[in-house]
């Protein structure tokens, strides 16, 4: 069946460092991919996607790249802020025959950056 | 307008009371899902709505009741609850089978 594996957490980084996320999937069919954030308290807001192999997502600094060859889409940004601090989630929506829109979520990775 | 609202935004209730989750969206979105969310964890899918009919129901008890009034609204009855049940009840909308969804900001349940 579909998965979604991202790294463990929690993330503890300096205002200014680099920040990668590791997130690898595996699914039939033709995925799209999303990163979801999630700030204390709050639902989930959509940071990026990207629905085809090789495109690039983008938003607010953060970027993360469609990888089919290695099933992968790790989330990058070059100088996180403290406001970056909240729970990142990596998700797939198979495109495949159910087409429900079922979202299938890794298990999240808590990012803390200290000022 | 990419919003979807829930509310209430935190709720307490007993174990013998009948209350109501509600969600609605105005993006035109045709497909409805109800998600929740414990503590430290992802999302589990509950309930998926397309097209105002239910498609998928994640073997969710029958204490949970979802309802689709129509296109824009979504809501989830409750009744008999138990204390394991308190959660994070998110509700989200997507346009089609692999769009983005959008979520709400949640309802905080919690079940004494």
């Amino acid at each position: 069946g579909n998965s979604v594996t991202q790294m463990e957490g929690p993330v503890t980084l300096s205002e200014e460092a680099f920040l990668t996320i590791n997130c690898t999937y595996t699914a039939t069919g033709y995925p799209s991919l999303f990163w979801y954030v999630q700030y204390p308290g709050e639902g989930l807001q959509l940071l990026l996607k990207a629905t085809k192999a090789d495109d690039k997502g983008s938003n607010k600094g953060f970027e993360a790249t469609y990888r089919k060859e290695t099933t992968s889409f790790h989330l990058e940004k070059g100088s996180v802020q403290v406001s970056d601090s909240a729970v990142y989630f990596c998700a797939l929506s198979d495109r495949g025959s159910s087409n429900t829109g079922k979202l299938i979520f890794g298990q999240g990775t808590t990012l803390q950056v200290k000022p | 307008d990419t919003e979807v609202t829930q509310t209430p935004k935190h709720l307490v209730m007993g174990m013998t009371n009948k209350k109501s989750l509600k969600c609605e969206q105005h993006m035109g979105h045709r497909a409805m899902y109800w998600y929740k969310q414990k503590a430290k964890k992802p999302p589990e899918l509950m309930f998926v709505y397309s097209y105002e009919k239910l498609s998928i129901n994640e073997s969710v008890p029958s204490r949970f009741s979802p309802e689709c009034p129509n296109s824009s609204l979504l809501n989830l009855h409750l009744h008999a609850l138990q204390p394991e049940d308190s959660a994070l009840y998110l509700c989200a909308s997507t346009a089609g089978g692999w769009t983005e969804a959008f979520f709400g900001q949640g309802t905080r349940l919690t079940v004494v």
